[in-house]
């Protein structure tokens, strides 16, 4: 089973380019999450959605869109890329109709933006 | 507004106990994970506590103290590959995850 996966795996960008990080799942689960994780800091969430046709801001989503057309995927895109971008990005999904229900995470996306 | 503080880094033996702390305050309390995360790789999950007590998977135990807002996680018999960061979430009101910055822990021979 695949379960997560992301593309790329890594990507040098110049800054005000457009990216689109994209990520897909094969568990069928309803929630999904893009969170990006920097040196000394907790995961922050981008942006969420708990099920297609729906989605969320998190708590850094600025900068940032996604879109949910379907239940497998999940793509992150940033619209004019700043070096504040630069992180792992972490695509996640879960079974949110489960209380306590655990994280899927993808192998994660290195970008940095110059 | 929301906080999680887990140690930055900790060092231990093979073979040996380790416990890491969490401490949370968070808006609203359900339930407390932890997750590990070798260096380069996704975070996996390890342990959910909703319920104060211990609760015993393997090598690894998880404790809840909700009227301290306290967790840690007990790994015994450390092994090598057990060196790797250990993420302490909380889920809040909003069911939104709330995580520390991770502890890094080191296993020396």
């Amino acid at each position: 089973t695949a379960g997560i996966t992301q593309a790329p795996t890594s990507q040098i960008l110049a800054a005000g380019r457009s990216m689109t990080l994209r990520c897909t799942q094969d568990m069928r689960h309803n929630a999904m999450y893009w969170y990006r994780q920097d040196l000394g800091l907790g995961l922050r969430l981008i942006h969420y959605s708990n099920t297609a046709g729906s989605t969320g801001k998190g708590e850094v989503p600025d900068g940032y869109s996604v879109s949910r057309a379907n239940t497998d995927d999940f793509p992150l895109t940033l619209a004019s890329a700043v070096p504040s971008q630069t992180s792992v990005y972490f695509c996640a999904s879960s079974d949110a109709g489960t209380a306590g229900g655990e994280l899927f995470f993808g192998e994660g996306s290195r970008l940095t933006v110059l | 507004g929301q906080n999680i503080d887990q140690p930055t880094e900790m060092t231990a033996t093979e073979g040996a106990i380790v416990q890491i702390n969490c401490t949370y305050q968070t808006s609203g309390f359900n339930g407390l994970f932890w997750y590990q995360q070798h260096a380069g790789e996704a975070p996996t999950f390890l342990s959910y506590n909703v319920l104060d007590g211990l609760e015993e998977k393997g090598r690894f135990s998880s404790f809840l103290s909700r009227s301290k807002g306290y967790s840690y996680l007990l790994l015994k018999e450390l092994q090598m590959k057990d060196s790797a960061s250990y993420l302490c979430a909380v889920m809040d009101s909003n069911y939104q995850l709330i995580w520390g910055a991770g502890t890094k822990l080191i296993i020396k021979p």
